[in-house]
């Protein structure tokens, strides 16, 4: 069973980057898709974008090209960075994965990012 | 505002048949894209619940069953149970947005 944990800063002031790191463990990581997700306090889920094991890419056009998802196999891990955040970007982050068919199997804890100055 | 319309709240007492519905349009459940639903207990992350509009991953009870019609999908929970309360999300592909949706979701109450 995969397991995924974030990590990363859990207070951004606007206008900065928000970067978020999520470290998989208990199998392969050349073998999915690698998903951020977000919801924001007492609202629902929205998918950020995805990352393959080779570097393909895809993102949600609402974000207007403020994300970056990238993968580090080496590692285990992959990354999102979302610039010029303002409060509405306050949220918890998941990390997830999927076998790239449109589900989401598997779920980190959450990070809860927090943007204010 | 969601793309995915869910009723915001169902109750039922213990051991009833409960119904959520996702409804869409015709760029996405009605495109043909699968369904799937998440079950979000308070506090926790969301857990996959039923995949390709009507299967259950392993470990997942039968009393938990999804189905899909047109534009839009259902999902069915029998013999309510104390820790079925939870927040329930559908998900989608929408091919005019160009992205992964979820719905807006629906808090199960257990009277």
């Amino acid at each position: 069973q995969v397991q995924l944990q974030e990590s990363g800063p859990g207070l951004v002031k606007p206008s900065e980057t928000l970067s978020l790191t999520c470290t998989v463990s208990g199998g392969p990581i050349s073998a999915y898709y690698w998903t951020w997700i977000r919801q924001p306090p007492g609202r629902g889920l929205e998918w950020i974008g995805y990352t393959s094991a080779s570097g393909a890419t895809d993102y949600n056009p609402s974000l207007n090209g403020r994300v970056t998802i990238s993968i580090d196999t080496s590692k285990n891990q992959f990354s999102l960075k979302l610039t010029s955040v303002t409060t509405a970007d306050t949220a918890v982050y998941y990390c997830a994965t999927g076998s790239g068919t449109g589900y989401f199997t598997g779920w980190g804890q959450g990070n809860l990012v927090t943007v204010s100055s | 505002q969601s793309v995915l319309t869910q009723p915001p709240s169902v109750s039922g007492a213990p051991g009833q048949r409960v119904t959520i519905s996702c409804t869409g349009f015709s760029s996405n459940i009605g495109a043909g894209y699968a369904v799937h639903w998440y079950q979000q207990p308070p506090g926790t992350a969301p857990k996959l619940l039923i995949y390709d509009n009507s299967n259950r991953p392993s470990g997942v009870p039968d009393r938990f069953s999804g189905s899909k019609s047109g534009t839009s999908a259902s999902l069915a929970i029998t013999g309510l149970q104390a820790d079925d309360e939870a927040d329930y999300y559908c998900q989608c592909y929408d091919s005019s947005l160009s992205r992964y949706l979820f719905g807006s979701g629906t808090t199960v109450t257990v009277l």
